[in-house]
Protein backbone atom coordinates (compact mmCIF):
# COMPACT_ATOMS: atom_id res chain seq x y z
CA UNK A 1 0.00 0.00 0.00
CA UNK A 2 0.97 3.94 0.12
CA UNK A 3 3.67 4.35 2.20
CA UNK A 4 6.10 7.34 3.18
CA UNK A 5 9.16 6.62 5.02
CA UNK A 6 11.07 9.66 6.95
CA UNK A 7 14.49 9.95 7.78
CA UNK A 8 15.62 10.37 10.47
CA UNK A 9 13.42 10.82 13.55
CA UNK A 10 15.27 13.22 15.28
CA UNK A 11 17.71 15.47 13.92
CA UNK A 12 20.05 18.38 16.29
CA UNK A 13 21.92 20.73 14.61
CA UNK A 14 24.24 23.86 16.22
CA UNK A 15 22.69 27.60 15.10
CA UNK A 16 23.66 28.64 11.72
CA UNK A 17 24.09 24.70 10.53
CA UNK A 18 22.52 22.84 7.93
CA UNK A 19 19.50 20.26 8.06
CA UNK A 20 18.29 17.92 6.07
CA UNK A 21 15.30 15.68 5.99
CA UNK A 22 14.43 12.72 3.50
CA UNK A 23 11.70 10.89 2.93
CA UNK A 24 10.84 7.61 0.59
CA UNK A 25 7.34 7.22 -1.14
CA UNK A 26 5.89 4.10 -3.01
CA UNK A 27 2.98 5.40 -4.98
CA UNK A 28 4.36 6.14 -8.46
CA UNK A 29 1.05 8.14 -9.00
CA UNK A 30 2.16 10.51 -6.12
CA UNK A 31 2.72 14.16 -7.74
CA UNK A 32 2.01 16.37 -4.89
CA UNK A 33 5.00 16.60 -1.77
CA UNK A 34 3.82 18.99 0.98
CA UNK A 35 5.93 19.35 4.11
CA UNK A 36 4.11 20.90 7.40
CA UNK A 37 6.10 22.77 10.20
CA UNK A 38 4.57 21.88 14.21
CA UNK A 39 5.85 23.97 16.79
CA UNK A 40 5.13 22.77 20.22
CA UNK A 41 1.49 22.59 21.01
CA UNK A 42 0.66 24.31 17.86
CA UNK A 43 -1.24 23.04 14.66
CA UNK A 44 0.99 21.97 11.96
CA UNK A 45 1.25 24.48 8.74
CA UNK A 46 2.75 23.96 5.18
CA UNK A 47 5.90 25.22 4.76
CA UNK A 48 6.61 24.43 1.43
CA UNK A 49 5.73 22.00 -1.09
CA UNK A 50 6.74 20.69 -4.63
CA UNK A 51 5.42 19.13 -7.67
CA UNK A 52 6.19 16.33 -9.81
CA UNK A 53 7.03 18.89 -12.80
CA UNK A 54 10.14 20.42 -11.01
CA UNK A 55 12.77 19.28 -9.66
CA UNK A 56 13.83 22.12 -6.68
CA UNK A 57 11.95 24.63 -5.18
CA UNK A 58 13.41 27.26 -3.18
CA UNK A 59 11.61 29.86 -0.65
CA UNK A 60 14.28 31.48 1.48
CA UNK A 61 16.11 29.21 3.81
CA UNK A 62 13.91 26.49 2.95
CA UNK A 63 14.33 24.18 0.01
CA UNK A 64 12.52 20.82 -1.09
CA UNK A 65 14.45 18.96 -3.80
CA UNK A 66 12.75 15.72 -5.73
CA UNK A 67 14.01 12.38 -7.07
CA UNK A 68 10.46 10.80 -9.51
CA UNK A 69 12.92 8.26 -11.02
CA UNK A 70 13.95 6.84 -6.74
CA UNK A 71 10.86 8.57 -5.10
CA UNK A 72 12.48 10.31 -3.00
CA UNK A 73 12.47 14.20 -2.07
CA UNK A 74 14.22 16.05 1.02
CA UNK A 75 13.63 19.11 2.88
CA UNK A 76 17.00 21.36 3.03
CA UNK A 77 16.61 24.18 5.59
CA UNK A 78 20.09 26.49 5.88
CA UNK A 79 21.42 28.88 8.52
CA UNK A 80 18.92 27.22 11.22
CA UNK A 81 18.08 28.83 13.59
CA UNK A 82 15.89 28.70 17.73
CA UNK A 83 12.82 29.04 16.50
CA UNK A 84 13.26 25.86 13.54
CA UNK A 85 12.97 23.74 15.75
CA UNK A 86 9.39 22.12 15.35
CA UNK A 87 8.20 18.55 14.14
CA UNK A 88 8.58 18.22 10.68
CA UNK A 89 6.27 15.90 8.45
CA UNK A 90 6.70 14.56 4.90
CA UNK A 91 4.00 14.05 3.14
CA UNK A 92 2.74 12.49 -0.65
CA UNK A 93 -0.56 12.81 -2.43
CA UNK A 94 -1.56 13.71 -6.01
CA UNK A 95 -3.78 16.61 -6.85
CA UNK A 96 -7.54 15.15 -7.84
CA UNK A 97 -7.04 13.11 -5.07
CA UNK A 98 -8.15 13.22 -1.81
CA UNK A 99 -5.94 11.10 0.64
CA UNK A 100 -2.59 12.34 1.50
CA UNK A 101 -0.25 10.50 2.96
CA UNK A 102 2.10 11.23 6.24
CA UNK A 103 5.58 10.44 7.30
CA UNK A 104 6.59 9.91 11.02
CA UNK A 105 7.67 13.34 11.91
CA UNK A 106 11.52 14.13 12.37
CA UNK A 107 11.77 16.14 15.70
CA UNK A 108 14.60 18.94 14.54
CA UNK A 109 16.37 20.94 17.41
CA UNK A 110 18.33 23.63 16.77
CA UNK A 111 20.77 24.61 19.57
CA UNK A 112 21.82 28.07 20.33
CA UNK B 1 -7.25 33.72 7.38
CA UNK B 2 -8.67 30.10 7.58
CA UNK B 3 -9.65 28.84 10.24
CA UNK B 4 -10.71 25.34 11.56
CA UNK B 5 -11.47 24.96 15.04
CA UNK B 6 -12.56 21.83 17.09
CA UNK B 7 -14.78 22.09 19.74
CA UNK B 8 -12.29 20.68 22.83
CA UNK B 9 -8.80 21.69 23.87
CA UNK B 10 -8.45 18.41 26.07
CA UNK B 11 -10.95 15.24 26.81
CA UNK B 12 -10.74 13.05 29.76
CA UNK B 13 -13.59 10.26 29.13
CA UNK B 14 -13.99 6.68 30.54
CA UNK B 15 -13.54 3.30 29.02
CA UNK B 16 -16.91 2.62 27.38
CA UNK B 17 -17.88 6.14 26.82
CA UNK B 18 -19.60 7.41 23.38
CA UNK B 19 -17.53 10.33 22.36
CA UNK B 20 -18.11 13.31 20.23
CA UNK B 21 -15.51 15.47 19.16
CA UNK B 22 -16.10 18.13 17.00
CA UNK B 23 -14.90 20.43 14.10
CA UNK B 24 -15.92 23.74 12.31
CA UNK B 25 -14.02 25.66 9.55
CA UNK B 26 -15.10 29.02 8.02
CA UNK B 27 -14.00 29.23 4.75
CA UNK B 28 -16.10 27.04 2.93
CA UNK B 29 -14.18 24.09 2.29
CA UNK B 30 -15.83 20.70 0.83
CA UNK B 31 -13.01 18.92 2.06
CA UNK B 32 -12.26 17.75 5.68
CA UNK B 33 -10.38 14.69 7.65
CA UNK B 34 -9.58 13.62 11.09
CA UNK B 35 -6.06 12.00 11.96
CA UNK B 36 -5.05 10.82 14.70
CA UNK B 37 -1.00 11.72 16.09
CA UNK B 38 0.87 9.14 17.97
CA UNK B 39 4.11 9.41 18.87
CA UNK B 40 6.27 7.79 15.85
CA UNK B 41 3.48 7.18 13.94
CA UNK B 42 2.95 10.72 11.97
CA UNK B 43 -0.51 11.56 11.26
CA UNK B 44 -2.89 8.44 10.40
CA UNK B 45 -6.08 9.05 8.39
CA UNK B 46 -9.08 8.05 10.32
CA UNK B 47 -11.49 9.21 7.75
CA UNK B 48 -12.48 11.98 5.32
CA UNK B 49 -15.24 13.53 3.75
CA UNK B 50 -15.20 15.32 0.02
CA UNK B 51 -18.84 16.64 0.70
CA UNK B 52 -21.99 17.18 2.55
CA UNK B 53 -22.83 13.45 4.03
CA UNK B 54 -20.03 11.83 2.15
CA UNK B 55 -17.93 10.16 4.05
CA UNK B 56 -14.75 7.34 3.06
CA UNK B 57 -12.93 5.60 5.58
CA UNK B 58 -9.07 6.25 6.21
CA UNK B 59 -6.41 3.85 7.04
CA UNK B 60 -7.62 3.61 10.66
CA UNK B 61 -11.46 3.84 10.56
CA UNK B 62 -11.94 0.91 13.27
CA UNK B 63 -13.99 2.30 16.08
CA UNK B 64 -14.32 5.39 14.75
CA UNK B 65 -17.56 7.07 12.95
CA UNK B 66 -18.42 10.33 11.12
CA UNK B 67 -20.98 12.62 10.48
CA UNK B 68 -21.04 15.69 8.13
CA UNK B 69 -24.93 17.13 7.83
CA UNK B 70 -23.31 20.54 6.98
CA UNK B 71 -20.54 21.88 4.86
CA UNK B 72 -18.52 23.25 7.52
CA UNK B 73 -19.16 20.99 10.30
CA UNK B 74 -17.19 17.39 10.87
CA UNK B 75 -17.70 15.25 13.45
CA UNK B 76 -15.68 12.43 14.53
CA UNK B 77 -17.39 9.46 16.93
CA UNK B 78 -16.19 7.24 19.23
CA UNK B 79 -18.86 4.79 19.85
CA UNK B 80 -17.27 2.95 22.85
CA UNK B 81 -14.11 4.52 23.62
CA UNK B 82 -11.02 2.43 24.51
CA UNK B 83 -7.48 3.11 26.43
CA UNK B 84 -5.87 2.70 22.86
CA UNK B 85 -7.49 5.90 21.39
CA UNK B 86 -5.82 8.18 23.63
CA UNK B 87 -4.34 9.95 21.40
CA UNK B 88 -4.09 13.75 19.92
CA UNK B 89 -7.25 13.99 17.16
CA UNK B 90 -6.30 16.81 14.62
CA UNK B 91 -9.45 17.93 12.59
CA UNK B 92 -8.44 19.23 8.78
CA UNK B 93 -10.11 21.00 5.61
CA UNK B 94 -8.90 21.80 2.37
CA UNK B 95 -10.66 23.50 -0.54
CA UNK B 96 -11.00 20.95 -3.15
CA UNK B 97 -8.80 18.08 -4.11
CA UNK B 98 -6.99 20.04 -6.86
CA UNK B 99 -6.06 22.78 -4.23
CA UNK B 100 -3.68 20.68 -1.52
CA UNK B 101 -2.63 22.32 1.05
CA UNK B 102 -4.33 21.09 4.46
CA UNK B 103 -5.52 23.63 7.02
CA UNK B 104 -5.22 21.79 10.76
CA UNK B 105 -7.47 22.70 13.79
CA UNK B 106 -5.44 23.06 17.05
CA UNK B 107 -6.11 19.36 18.11
CA UNK B 108 -7.71 17.52 20.75
CA UNK B 109 -6.04 15.63 23.49
CA UNK B 110 -8.20 12.84 24.39
CA UNK B 111 -7.49 10.80 27.34
CA UNK B 112 -9.36 7.41 27.84
CA UNK B 113 -9.16 6.19 31.51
Amino acid sequence: GENVEQHPSTLSVQEGDSAVIKCTYSDSASNYFPWYKQELGKRPQLIIDIRSNVGEKKDQRIAVTLNKTAKHFSLHITETQPEDSAVYFCAEGYTGGFKTIFGAGTRLFVKA
Amino acid sequence: DVKVTQSSRYLVKRTGEKVFLECVQDMDHENMFWYRQDPGLGLRLIYFSYDVKMKEKGDIPEGYSVSREKKERFSLILESASTNQTSMYLCASRRTAMNTEAFFGQGTRLTVV
